[in-house]
């Protein structure tokens, strides 16, 4: 199993503060996306990054990833109270489509 | 991007019956998916849905269980038969764009509860 690991478990931080969270996963990967989830609904596509890649910035986000430590983490910069969600990292391997989801990391800005 | 709907949003049901969840992607897509999320819990892949042809299905998840249909490109059902509370998940379809496959797009899910 790939399964992710992302740590923090839960984060809880001023509006305004970045929030950084981490993700480990345990074999070869062809790219690692991450998600974000409101109370239970359905799962926001955030951003992707390919193996091959290190660095990736959309908007407020910042992705990295390590391939040789088998991690990545996630930056979201000038945190607001609608940031308020769990976020996963999600790994697919070469040749595959399909997702192995790690277990989260539920952030709550404070406005 | 792709918009995915599915009905219905949430439903309460009793103890040995079934559920259909149906699942509209408004684009062309190639891979569609069908994941559980119990409660607190990460996602869990329970099967591929092909296009006219049986679902693969993931260790632990079988067909009696969960049937899946998948009649063309856009649309998909997943039923959870003969439920208990152990059942009681959000459900996701997920889907994949042609000539895009890497990103997934979901739906915004089914909650279930199973008394």
């Amino acid at each position: 199993s790939q399964q992710g690991e992302e740590d923090p478990q839960a984060l809880s931080i001023q509006e305004g503060e970045n929030a950084t969270m981490n993700c480990s996963y345990k074999t070869s990967i062809n790219n690692l996306q991450w998600y974000r989830q409101n109370s239970g609904r359905g799962l926001v596509h955030l951003i992707l990054i390919r193996s091959n890649e290190r660095e990736k910035h959309s908007g407020r986000l910042r992705v990295t990833l390590d391939t040789s430590k088998k991690s990545s983490s996630l930056l979201i910069t000038a945190s607001r109270a609608a940031d308020t969600a769990s976020y996963f990292c999600a790994t697919s391997g070469a040749g595959s489509y399909q997702l192995t989801f790690g277990k989260g990391t539920k952030l709550s800005v404070i406005p | 991007s792709a918009v995915i709907s599915q009905k219905p949003s949430r439903d309460i049901c009793q103890r040995g019956t079934s559920l259909t969840i149906q699942c509209q992607v408004d684009s062309q897509v190639t891979m569609m998916f069908w994941y559980r999320q119990q409660p607190g819990q990460s996602l869990t892949l329970i099967a591929t849905a092909n296009q006219g042809s049986e679902a693969t299905y993931e260790s632990g998840f079988v067909i009696d269980k969960f049937p899946i249909s998948r009649p063309n490109l856009t649309f998909s059902t997943l039923t959870v038969s003969n439920m208990s509370p152990e059942d009681s998940s959000i459900y996701l379809c997920s889907a994949g764009l042609a000539g895009s496959t890497d990103t997934q797009y979901f739906g915004p899910g089914t909650r279930l509860t199973v008394l």
